[in-house]
């Protein structure tokens, strides 16, 4: 597609409940990011993918926290029993190449809201 | 880790001005992008720009990655131009695993 897009753009959960959110990289890109973004600051790296290859998952805060980018194209990023805390924006980001220079295209973001 | 510096925090411009708004960085870094967050939150990338100068329109960038920090230059801004501005860097040299400092917020009055 011609960009990073992200479903669905709002998502209001109960706590204890299970999310899932969608990303669907620009066609071709080999790297996929996510990443949070909490009210008023700088987005925070969750986890990396090139390809299928799940190569750092190192910024995921919890085991309640799981990615997935099983054909190497769209990602899935589940959160498990969500919490308060978890209430963010989440965006996903891909870029073309697999190393090195990576230029990063965002999605518009998934925000979601736990009550 | 890498710890990434915006400066200043907040900035009001009558349309027209011109602005830097700067970045330092603790470490070398490798990779190093600047982002504008618009108001509906769509982070769009600016620059790629690890080193030396670039220049988009309006908008230039310099980074001196001897020093440690790189300036992002608008001028004749517009009120499209508000939003958030975002330095990021990436010091592992393994993947872009940026780390974001904490935005500078530019408000453009008409």
């Amino acid at each position: 597609g011609a960009g990073v897009s992200q479903s669905p753009r709002y998502k209001v959960a109960k706590r204890g409940q299970d999310v899932a959110l969608r990303c669907d990289p620009i066609s071709g890109h080999v790297s996929l990011f996510w990443y949070q973004q909490a009210l008023g600051q700088g987005p925070e790296f969750l986890t990396y993918f090139q390809n299928e290859a799940q190569l750092d998952k190192s910024g995921l805060p919890s085991d309640r926290f799981f990615a997935e980018r099983p054909e190497g194209s769209v990602s899935t990023l589940k959160i498990q029993r969500t919490q308060q805390e978890d209430s963010a924006v989440y965006l996903c980001a891909s870029s073309l190449s697999g190393v090195g220079a990576n230029v990063l295209t965002f999605g518009a973001g998934s925000r979601l809201t736990v009550l | 880790g890498i710890q990434v510096e915006q400066s200043p925090p907040d900035l009001i411009l009558q349309e027209g001005a011109n602005s830097t708004l700067r970045c330092n960085f603790s470490d070398s870094v490798n990779n190093l992008q600047w982002f504008h967050q618009n108001p509906w939150g769509q982070l769009i990338n600016l620059f790629y720009i690890p080193s030396g100068t670039k220049q988009n329109g309006r908008l230039s960038a310099t980074t001196v990655a001897t020093e440690r920090y790189s300036l992002l230059y608008i001028s004749s801004s517009q009120t499209t131009d508000s939003g958030v501005y975002f330095c990021a860097v990436d010091h592992t040299g393994a993947n872009s695993k940026l780390t974001f400092g904490k935005g500078i917020t530019l408000s453009v009055r008409p």
